[in-house]
């Protein structure tokens, strides 16, 4: 199975702040992995697709990057509303997600 | 508008059956493959199933194997879990999602969420 490892765990960040968020893959998935914010009662939202394509309607201050094992999600100068938790997903082999950062105000 | 409104979850006893079901609208079902994605509480988000377009491929996460099974009525819109031999540990939020079309896995419509709570 492949496992997912995102750190920190926890990140403390001012509005306008930038925030870069780590996934690591067990095993290499090219780059079949996606990005999700997710709000307490709120369904997950879509962020990002193979690595680096914004989805529609994402605000550009969210970018990805990476390939292979390591990843990275940044948010170039953190909103009010980007205060959550973010999760990675592998799918190359399945679905796994990572354990969450969540993000909060410092 | 794209929606999915899933119903279904409850308060059930360990040992216990459940039929989720997630009705959508806006968009051609029939070619979307579709998946349940779990959230428990205080826990992340966790993948429970997935169903092709056409209903031949199922695939599950290991901790539910055998006990709850993934379908689809294209003709209803509709797809289901039906979750049976419930414990404990299966106590959560269950979202339906839609897999984007054209990226082979990532989730691109999620629905709002239906409780399931096992408890005696």
């Amino acid at each position: 199975d492949i496992q997912m490892t995102q750190s920190p765990s926890t990140l403390s960040a001012s509005v306008g702040d930038r925030v870069t968020i780590t996934c690591r893959a067990s095993q290499n998935i090219n780059n079949w992995l996606a990005w999700y914010q997710k709000k307490p009662g709120k369904a997950p939202k879509f962020l990002i697709y193979r690595a680096s394509n914004l989805e529609s309607g994402v605000p550009s201050r969210f970018s990805g990057s990476g390939s292979g094992t390591e990843f990275t999600l940044t948010i170039s100068s953190l909103q009010p509303d980007d205060f959550a938790t973010y999760y990675c997903q592998q799918y190359i082999t399945y679905w796994t997600f990572g354990q969450g950062t969540n993000v909060e105000i410092k | 508008e794209v929606q999915l409104v899933e119903s279904g979850g409850g308060l059930v006893q360990p040992g216990g059956s459940l039929r989720l079901s997630c009705v959508v609208s806006g968009f051609s079902f029939s070619n979307y493959y579709m998946s349940w994605v779990r959230q428990a509480p205080g826990k992340g988000l966790e993948w429970v199933a997935s169903l092709k377009q056409d209903g031949s491929e199922r695939n599950y996460v290991d901790s539910v194997k055998g006990r709850f099974t993934i379908s689809r009525d294209n003709a209803r819109n509709s797809v289901y879990l039906q979750m049976s031999s419930l414990r404990a540990e299966d106590t959560a939020v269950y979202y339906c999602a839609r897999v984007k079309q054209g990226d082979a896995g990532s989730m691109d419509v999620w629905g709002q969420g239906t409780t399931v709570t096992v408890s005696s």
